[in-house]
């Protein structure tokens, strides 16, 4: 089955600063690429997601980067803000569902 | 447009009592998910069901039943509950195969 994994578990950055989280997955086959934000008390929301026909997508300050030949995707933030700390999560599919990264605490120290 | 919705919002049971958990779903999505949430942990699957009439274990499925009632709701049972299943539990939603999965607000379960 798809295993993905999700680096780095803590990220502290100042504010303005740009914050990167990186995530492998296994199955070859994955096609959809998902990443989720978690504010306390909540649930996932999505933020952003990538096709496997593209390598890049951009949303305002949020990109992600995909490179299906190392079978790894990246979230980029930048000019990081107080109201990006949050949990993030990374997903990738496995047949009729996603499995999801451990997830990266992200603090914007102000 | 409520998106998902999960009742109850919080939950204390005794060892040993059942419940049911509730979702329900107005974006007209084929897919369904159950995940739960410990501290400090990512989502794990517990249930999903790809379409209506049909359901399949995820990753953590012992200790859980789920039904899907109709197109819109998805329930999660627990039949004998363990202090092992404190959790915060997530229902989720999709048209397919996890693509834009919308998440319910959670449902934080305590078992004593």
């Amino acid at each position: 089955g798809e295993n993905v994994e999700q680096h780095p578990s803590t990220l502290s950055v100042q504010e303005g600063d740009s914050a990167v989280i990186k995530c492998t997955y296994s199955d070859s086959a994955s096609n959809y690429f998902p990443w989720y934000k978690q504010e306390l008390g909540k649930g996932p929301q999505l933020i952003i997601d990538i096709r496997s026909n593209v390598g890049e997508k951009k949303d305002q300050r949020i990109a992600v980067t995909l490179n299906k030949t190392a079978k790894h995707f990246s979230l980029h933030i930048t000019e990081t803000q107080p109201e990006d700390s949050a949990v993030y999560f990374c997903a990738a599919p496995q047949g009729n569902k996603l499995t999801f990264g451990g997830g990266t605490r992200v603090l914007v120290k102000p | 447009n409520a998106g998902v919705t999960q009742t109850p919002k919080f939950q204390v049971l005794k060892t040993g009592q059942s419940m049911t958990l509730q979702c329900a779903q107005d974006m007209n999505h084929n897919s369904m998910y159950w995940y739960r949430q410990d501290p400090g942990m990512g989502l794990r699957l517990i249930y999903y069901s790809a379409s209506e009439g049909t359901t399949d274990k995820g990753e953590v499925p012992n200790g859980y039943n789920v039904s899907r009632l109709n197109k819109r709701e998805f329930s999660l049972r627990l039949e004998s509950a363990a202090p092992s299943q404190t959790s915060v539990y997530f229902c989720a939603s999709s048209e397919r195969d996890g693509v834009e999965a919308f998440f319910g607000q959670g449902t934080r379960l305590t078992v004593v």
